[in-house]
């Protein structure tokens, strides 16, 4: 049974700073992999998507990076601004392409004016 | 990417009755999917929503505690059932297509 997990569970930065988000998945056998920022009461905005066969991807100050074979997956976040506060979620997608995903508990990050 | 109207944002019910949450999506979704986020926790799937057809449940979620409609490829409906204080947490619904994932805004729920 696939298993997420992300570290650490929550994180608390000044503002300026660059950080990283970690996520690990214990089946190697992904379709994908998605990085989501959520806000409190709202929902899920996706940030970034890695097929399996690659290995990173880029938006803006924003960067994901996946290493199939090892289980584990980075998001980082670079000049970190206190709009940046949010928990982010990490999520597996099956091999069987079901659309199924699986979350992770979420980082919730801070970033202090 | 498409939008996902989702409603009601919030209720507050009584045990025993049951609350039914519509999703909207703004254009075609390939698949429809329920999540259900209890307090403090993480996103949990519970059904994959067919359309024309049942619902596709995980362990440990079952039809008539969670049935689900989908009557088209932009719109379903989940019920939650003869409620219990248990079943407070936030509902999710999410639709996958050519652009990816997008969420609803979510259903807080809280049954006294």
């Amino acid at each position: 049974k696939q298993e997420v997990t992300q570290i650490p569970a929550a994180l608390s930065v000044p503002e300026g700073e660059n950080l990283v988000l970690n996520c690990s998945f214990t089946d190697s056998a992904i379709y994908n992999l998605q990085w989501f920022r959520q806000d409190p009461g709202k929902g899920l905005t996706s940030l970034l998507l890695i097929q399996s066969s690659q290995r990173e991807q880029t938006s803006g100050r924003l960067n994901a990076s996946l290493d199939k074979s090892s289980g584990r997956s980075t998001l980082y976040i670079a000049a970190s601004q206190p709009g940046d506060s949010a928990t982010y979620l990490c999520a597996v997608s099956d091999s069987g392409n079901t659309g199924k995903l699986i979350f992770g508990q979420g980082t919730t990050l801070q970033v202090k004016p | 990417s498409a939008v996902i109207s989702q409603k009601p944002s919030r209720d507050i019910c009584q045990r025993g009755t049951s609350l039914t949450i519509q999703c909207q999506v703004d254009s075609q979704v390939t698949m429809m999917f329920w999540y259900r986020q209890q307090p403090g926790q993480s996103l949990t799937l519970i059904a994959t929503a067919n359309q024309g057809s049942e619902a596709t449940y995980e362990s440990g979620f079952v039809i008539d505690k969670f049935p689900i409609s989908r009557p088209n490829l932009t719109f379903s409906t989940l019920t939650v059932s003869n409620m219990s204080p248990e079943d407070s947490s936030i509902y999710l619904c999410s639709g996958e297509g050519a652009y990816g994932y997008t969420f609803g805004s979510g259903t807080r729920l809280t049954v006294v």
